[in-house]
């Protein structure tokens, strides 16, 4: 089946890092993104890691896959309260053009 | 360069009505998809467009909804008969030729039922 699980909240200190972990039970994932949203606003796609890929950085971003576990992470470095929104994992199972997403992780930064 | 635009932000209306939404991509992307997110929960799918062929429809999308893409640009979104279970925000994504895996999305529209 299709499921995507995320906790439902962290809190974290302003320049601390932040993880934020997923888990996926579609084994044919092709690809797994992390999308944020901020209050009010659209969703926004922040980066997405091919399944045969284990990491992807993209500059605070760290995206770490393992997908024996099939779990998924995203790690944000110097954590800003800017980061601060709820950030969504999605999974695109395979054969498909659709993402599955997760309830969301409401990420809040305190100083 | 703009991104997804999405019309009205913001619909209410009464049980019984008929609702339509408008989406217009991000200009040459041949990918479009529609997605429905309710308070507390993520996007769920409803249909994609590559082009003017709906390619996938979930089984969310009942009898009363109905997506078009004419011309392979803009899509509608069409709720029949709306019920107060309708209300939710419609978001509509999408995703270039050359980059297909790639969704954008919109800001939404927000719909009430009363």
């Amino acid at each position: 089946g299709e499921d995507v699980e995320q906790s439902l909240f962290l809190s974290v200190r302003e320049g601390d890092s932040s993880v934020i972990n997923c888990t996926y039970t579609d084994s044919s994932s092709t690809y797994l993104y992390w999308y944020k949203q901020e209050p009010g606003a659209g969703l926004q796609l922040l980066t997405y890691i091919f399944s045969n890929m284990d990491m992807k950085q993209d500059q605070r971003l760290t995206v770490l896959l393992n997908k024996k576990d099939k779990h998924l992470s995203l790690r944000i470095a110097d954590t800003q309260t800017g980061d601060s929104a709820i950030y969504f994992c999605a999974e695109r199972p395979g054969g498909y053009n659709k993402l599955i997403f997760g309830a969301g992780t409401r990420l809040a930064v305190h100083p | 360069d703009t991104g997804v635009s999405q019309d009205p932000r913001h619909k209410i209306t009464k049980r019984g009505q008929n609702v339509t939404f408008r989406c217009d991509p991000i200009s040459e992307h041949n990918r479009l998809y529609w997605y429905r997110q309710t308070l507390g929960q993520g996007p769920e799918f409803l249909t994609y467009f590559q082009n003017e062929a709906q390619l996938e429809k979930s089984r969310l999308l009942s009898d009363r909804f109905s997506a078009e893409r004419p011309k392979g640009s803009f899509s509608t979104l069409e709720i029949q008969r709306t019920e107060q279970g309708d209300s939710a925000m419609y978001l509509c994504a999408s995703s270039p030729r050359t980059a297909p895996s790639e969704q954008f999305f919109g800001p939404g529209t927000r719909l009430t039922v009363l």
